[in-house]
């Protein structure tokens, strides 16, 4: 078992609609989880840190973290054809620790 | 946010040769830095941990001997592949991350063609 899976893609959505984007973790001790988006031939960028139960929002993107169910999600409201990209979910067990990736998904939002 | 730079953005090279590689966190001091390594549709694999002042702590699989690393300040640290080969021919990127923070911020990468 990967110690971070994510749903498996690509995933398309259409211009304006909602993308879910769903990760889950092996490892009960982690602490900090983060979503990367990551266009073709470029380093990840950061969207998204998030630390305790709950929702966090900024701007079109809200990020949803579940301990108990060792789960995160992140979804993007009006989703435009620039979202475009493979999103990467990363766990740390502490704050200076590794991090560990997902494989990443595939994220196509159509005009 | 902070910015991390890497250079050369792209480098091809004989096989056999060694080529270095920077990463430098330009306004902030980077108490830790890691280097990964990314090959075409797959996700980012950590090769190694580094740490200011101290040897760098590898992944297993990577070999130290190839990849050297060295964090000599703050705000540098380098990786050197030895030797390289074809194989070696991947997207190496660095990532910073300064004292307690859990934010790593990242280079923009390091394409290596080895031919």
């Amino acid at each position: 078992q990967k110690e971070v899976e994510q749903n498996s893609g690509p995933l398309s959505v259409p211009e304006g609609a909602i993308a879910s984007l769903n990760c889950t973790y092996s490892d009960r001790g982690s602490q900090s989880f983060f979503w990367y988006r990551q266009y073709s031939g470029k380093s990840p960028e950061l969207i998204m840190s998030i630390y305790s139960n709950g929702d966090k929002e900024d701007g079109r993107f809200t990020a949803q973290l579940n301990k108990a169910s060792q789960y995160v999600s992140l979804l993007i409201r009006d989703s435009q054809p620039s979202d475009s990209a493979t999103y990467l979910c990363a766990v740390k067990d502490t704050n200076a620790g590794k991090s560990t990736f997902g494989d990443g998904t595939t994220l196509t939002v159509k005009p | 946010g902070a910015v991390v730079s890497q250079h050369p953005s792209w480098v091809i090279c004989k096989s056999g040769t060694s080529v270095k590689i920077e990463c430098r966190s330009l306004d902030f001091q980077a108490t830790t830095m890691f280097w990964y390594r990314q090959f075409p549709k797959q996700s980012l694999m950590l090769m190694a941990t580094s740490n200011e002042g101290s040897k760098a702590t590898y992944e297993q699989g990577v070999e130290k001997d190839k990849f050297l690393i060295n964090h000599a300040s703050l705000t540098l640290s380098t990786l050197t592949v030895t030797s390289a080969h074809p194989e070696d021919s991947s997207f190496y990127i660095c990532s910073a991350s300064g004292g307690a923070s859990a934010l790593e911020y990242f280079g923009p990468g390091t394409r290596l063609t080895v031919t």
